[in-house]
């Protein structure tokens, strides 16, 4: 199984300012056949459904802000956030998709200074 | 608009069954392969199985793995998942989803409980 490693675990930030989040996989996601990582990126706020933000490591989902920046390949991935707002505090999961078992990173927990 | 609902959840004893179901609606059910999700309280998101499109792949989470099956129904828009032999540890929010989508529905928490 491929284990997703995920930090920090919990981060507390100012409005304004950036931050990053990372997760590394014990295997490559880069598939050989398109080029493409299947890792993606999830917010989840208090009492929500987990919501995509990015896919193939740094394609931003559709109406997604571009304050939300996906990137890495390989095996080491970063999910950045600049110019956070109070709306973006939120944990923050990290998922690879390359083989079954699917898994998830652990989460970060993003939450104001 | 994209919906996914969860129903079947509730409270159940240790080593009984619970089979969840989600209706889909908003987007081509049958084109997607479907997975299953679950999230225990307070913790993070665990994905426990899928089934693609016209159910000729699955596969599980080594934890669920022989104690769930997960299938699907095109022609009703619903996924499900038989749940058997339930332990606490299972107890949790579960929610459906098309992760290649990016749709979830809002879960259904079972919780196994003397």
């Amino acid at each position: 199984d491929i284990v997703m490693t995920q930090s920090p675990f919990s981060l507390a930030v100012s409005e304004g300012e950036m931050v990053t989040i990372n997760c590394k996989s014990s295997q490559s996601l880069l598939s050989s056949g398109n080029q493409k990582n299947y890792l993606a990126w999830y917010q989840q706020k208090p009492g929500q459904s987990p919501k995509l933000l990015i896919y193939y490591a740094s394609t931003r989902q559709s109406g997604v802000p571009d304050r939300f920046i996906g990137s890495g390949s390989g095996t080491d991935f970063t999910l950045t956030i600049s110019d956070v707002q109070a709306e973006d505090l939120a944990d923050y999961y990290c998922l690879q998709h390359y083989s079954y078992p699917y898994t998830f990173g652990a989460g970060t927990k993003l939450e104001l200074k | 608009e994209v919906q996914l609902v969860e129903s079947g959840g509730g409270l159940v004893q240790p080593g009984r069954s619970l089979k969840l179901s989600c209706v889909a609606s908003g987007f081509t059910f049958s084109n997607y392969g479907m997975n299953w999700i679950r999230q225990a309280p307070g913790k993070g998101l665990e994905w426990v199985a899928y089934i693609s499109s016209g159910s000729s792949y699955i596969y599980y989470a080594e934890t669920v793995k022989g104690r769930f099956t997960i299938s699907r129904d095109n022609a009703k828009n619903t996924l499900y998942l038989q749940m058997t032999s339930l332990r606490s540890e299972d107890t949790a929010l579960y929610y459906c989803a098309s992760l290649a989508r990016g749709y979830w529905g809002q879960g259904v928490m079972v919780t196994v409980s003397s």
